[in-house]
Order: C-alpha cells, then structure tokens, then sequence
C-alpha cells in the first residue's frame, strides 16, 4: 500500500530564508507526484506538478524535484515570504491514469517577517 | 485553468439530519470525482470515486450507505450524509478528473465545512 510521509510537519523560518521541504512515498510505481499549497480552513492549490518521467518542475520562486526510485521530492522554496505560510502537501497519484491522489500528512510553514 | 465549485462553502446542522453537498465541474466534463475528507492536522483522505452513470467504488472504512454518492451527469457529482452525527464533521473537498488532452490532472473544489451539533 502506497504510504506518503512528509518532513517535517511543521517549521519556522524568518522571512528571506531559502527552505526545503521533503515527501517520501513507499512504492515508486506512481504515475505523477503534485505538490499543494492550503491555507487554512481552505482548499488546495496546486503549485507544481511533476509526471514520472520528469526530474524536476520550476514555477517562479518553487522548485519541485522528483527522484522516483529512491522514492523522494522535495519542494524547494527561494527567498521566503510572509505570504507563503502555509500547510504544502505532497500527493501522489499511482500508475493508472483517473486514480485518486494519495496525500501525506503535510508541512506547516510559518514565514516570520 | 479548470473550475471545480463545491456547495455549500459551509453548513452547520443538528444530529441525526442530512446534508448534501454538490460538486461540480464548470468548464469541462469530468469522467470522474473524487471525494476526499479532511479532519483537523490530518491529510486528505480519499472517501469514494465515482464515475459518470455508475455506482460509486468505497474505500474501506467509508460506509456507502451513510455517505450517498451520486454523479448523474459529467458537470455534477454529489455526496449526500445521511443522519450525520458529531464525528462526521469535518472538511470534504471533491476533485475532478477528465481524460481529456491536456488536462490529465485532478481539479480541486474549495471545499465544504461541515459541523454537525
């Protein structure tokens, strides 16, 4: 069973810091890996999307990176804002296209100014 | 990019009634829905995936007979609770797919709040 861990579940950083956010997922055999951003009491948004065959995805200040046989992404993030807290999850879809995402627990991030 | 509206935003109901929430997709046909539930710190986890003019697939531990799923059209899926009781309340968010082109991805309603008294 695909299991998706993220750490660590919560951090503080003063604004400007450049941070990095890890997922881990159990079973390699996925089809894409999406990373999110929810604010509370929201939905999600989704910031990078990153297809099995795909090393890494850039959105501005984002940087997603995938290896998918150790099982690991990290979300890198430059230069952070106050606006960027957030909780980020991580979800991964398996092998199937139309499969639901399975979705770790997620990353409190907390942008000091 | 796509748009998924989900309704209500919020609702807040007594014991032992139902409540219904609509997802839907409003700009493309979604071949399937997925609804999902979030209790407070908690993940997202997936409840059932329905698909147009079919039963609704489960996932173990959701009881279909208390969570009514019902997508009758492409555009429109809708999960009703039935004698919702305190331990249900929660976030449910829906998600719509479609194997159509470009948009082989899932497309996220905003959510429903549901708190039940």
């Amino acid at each position: 069973k695909q299991e998706v861990t993220q750490i660590p579940a919560a951090l503080s950083v003063p604004e400007g810091e450049n941070l990095v956010l890890n997922c881990s997922f159990t079973d390699s055999a996925i089809y894409n890996l999406q990373w999110f951003r929810q604010d509370p009491g929201k939905g999600l948004t989704s910031l990078l999307l990153i297809q099995s065959s795909q090393r890494e995805q850039t959105s501005g200040r984002l940087n997603a990176s995938l290896d998918k046989s150790s099982g690991r992404s990290t979300l890198y993030i430059a230069a952070s804002q106050p606006g960027d807290s957030a909780t980020y999850l991580c979800a991964v879809r398996l092998s199937q296209a139309g499969t639901a995402l399975i979705f770790g627990k997620g990353t409190t991030l907390s942008v000091s100014s | 990019g796509a748009v998924v509206s989900q309704h209500p935003s919020r609702v807040i109901c007594k014991s032992g009634t139902s409540v219904k929430i609509e997802c839907r997709s409003l700009d493309f046909q979604a071949t399937t829905m997925f609804w999902y539930r979030q209790f407070p710190k908690q993940s997202l986890m997936l409840m059932a995936t329905s698909n147009e003019g079919s039963k609704a697939t489960y996932e173990q531990g959701v009881e279909k007979d208390k969570f009514l799923i019902n997508h009758a059209s492409l555009t429109l899926s809708t999960l009703t609770v039935t004698s919702a009781h305190p331990e249900d309340s929660s976030f449910y968010i829906c998600s719509a797919w479609t194997s159509g082109g470009a948009r082989d991805t899932q497309y996220f309603g905003p959510g429903t709040r549901l708190t039940v008294l």
